[in-house]
């Protein structure tokens, strides 16, 4: 398998322009998540889905990022409009289901996004 | 609240050595705990794994112990090897509750020749 896919790897843009991240989980997975890391705040989750259905997206940040999954081997997540705050690399990362959670997550490369 | 915590930002070591990484977690409901590694450039990789029914897990050069009572973890490198230098998150997850895993900051380890 080729593992988890995103792109594009390194996307620079000014702010105020929408910006697309685009996944591609490990075939068979059930569970996809798009991760946020920074310096100041780590790895942090933005929002995690089960079987295409969003399940909790506590922790995207404001109404300027949003996230779909339209079928089992597409995901996007969008920032619309951009700003400076957003750069961070971006994770997308894939798993089985489990019946108790928590299972291993497998991670994509990551997006570096840098906004300008 | 950060639930995950990994006070140390960096470790440096000489290869041979051991390498110990500490983590420290807050929420009493964390009862499976995984450490991953990542390189520049590259997504996180699953390294290893604890349950808490256990309090060590051995695979290879690498062994997690787990303190719940402290609720602690610690991840051993032994010996540590330069291709070991990489940064280390710890991961927690409440198995009962939910898929998501909480991560701590990471831990940037540089193992010397």
């Amino acid at each position: 398998d080729a593992g988890v896919i995103q792109s594009p790897r390194h996307e620079v843009t000014e702010m105020g322009q929408e910006v697309t991240l685009r996944c591609k989980p490990i075939s068979g997975h059930d569970y996809l998540f798009w991760y946020r890391q920074t310096m100041m705040r780590g790895l942090e989750l933005l929002i995690y889905f089960n079987n295409n259905v969003p399940i909790d997206d506590s922790g995207m940040p404001e109404d300027r990022f949003s996230a779909k999954m339209p079928n089992a081997s597409f995901s996007t997540l969008k920032i619309q409009p951009s700003e400076p705050r957003d750069s961070a690399v971006y994770f997308c990362a894939s798993s089985l289901a489990y019946s108790g959670g928590g299972e291993t997550q497998y991670f994509g490369p990551g997006t570096r996004l840098l906004v300008l | 609240d950060q639930q995950v915590k990994q006070n140390s930002p960096s470790l440096s070591v000489q290869e041979g050595r051991i390498s110990i990484l500490n983590c420290d977690y807050t929420n009493s409901m964390f009862d499976y705990f995984l450490w991953y590694k990542k390189y520049p450039a590259e997504g996180p990789t699953f390294l290893i794994s604890i349950s808490s029914i256990k309090d060590k897990n051995e695979d290879g050069r690498f062994t997690v112990f787990l303190n719940k009572s402290a609720k602690h973890l610690s991840l051993h490198i032994v010996p540590s090897q330069p291709g070991d230098s990489a940064v280390y998150f710890c991961a927690a997850s409440d198995r009962g509750g939910s898929e998501k895993l909480v991560f701590g900051k990471g831990t940037k380890l540089t193992v010397n020749p």
